[in-house]
């Protein structure tokens, strides 16, 4: 059994610029969230996709969304970026949308805008 | 809106001690209650999980309290170690249709050998 695995690991971008990060889920698991973690904070929910529909969303503007795969693993992009999204992008899976059970984290991604 | 509290924010203790981290939360209406671990710039590692019907839950030598009615949750450490030495987060999933959960700020550990 595989864990939540996300790539890439670390990601250097620039102010107005586009980026993409992917999570694949832990097998069997259909729901994924993502978090972002500022330093020195817990994570903020960012939205959560279940079963390709994204089923329900925190407090992030638009430019933030994105996709979740028949595989069920999932990206998350973000355009325009601005020097506050530098953070660690987490994403989680479980087997519940209800987050009634353990939900599972992948290593992060670390994104630093410049 | 669910807030959810730690303290303290930093806490050193010598290898070897009993220790007990503090998470609170403002709203009783929670499905469950989480504890992780984080090591420096790494993912989330889940310890325990208990759910909104359950008082405690054990795992080696941690166990977890939840006390609903009162908004507290306690992760309680038997014999530290220094590999115990990381960031301690609770979250809460509140209730509602999607497993969001809500972070505090986290317990950052240290243990000395």
């Amino acid at each position: 059994e595989t864990g939540v695995t996300q790539s890439p690991t670390h990601l250097i971008k620039t102010r107005g610029q586009q980026v993409t990060l992917r999570c694949s889920s832990q097998s069997g698991h259909n729901t994924v969230s993502w978090y972002q973690q500022a330093l020195g904070q817990g994570p903020q929910f960012i939205f959560q996709y279940y079963r390709e529909e994204e089923n329900g969303r925190g407090n992030f503007p638009p430019r933030f969304s994105g996709l979740q795969f028949p595989n069920y693993s999932s990206e998350l992009n973000v355009n325009a970026l601005v020097l506050d999204d530098s953070a660690l992008y987490l994403c989680a899976s479980s087997l519940a949308a209800q987050g009634t059970d353990t939900q599972y984290f992948g290593p992060g991604t670390r994104l630093t805008v410049l | 809106k669910q807030e959810v509290t730690q303290i303290p924010a930093a806490l050193s203790v010598p290898e070897g001690e009993n220790l007990v981290l503090n998470c609170s939360f403002t709203d009783s209406a929670i499905y469950n209650l989480q504890w992780f671990r984080q090591d420096p710039g790494k993912g989330l590692t889940s310890l325990l999980l208990i759910q909104s019907s359950q008082r405690e839950q054990t795992s080696g030598r941690l166990n977890a309290s939840l006390d609903k009615s009162s908004g507290r949750s306690t992760l309680y450490i038997a014999a530290s170690q220094p590999g115990d030495s990381a960031t301690y987060l609770c979250a809460v999933v509140p209730g509602g249709n999607t497993g969001k959960l809500i972070f505090g700020q986290g317990t950052t550990l240290q243990v000395k050998p």
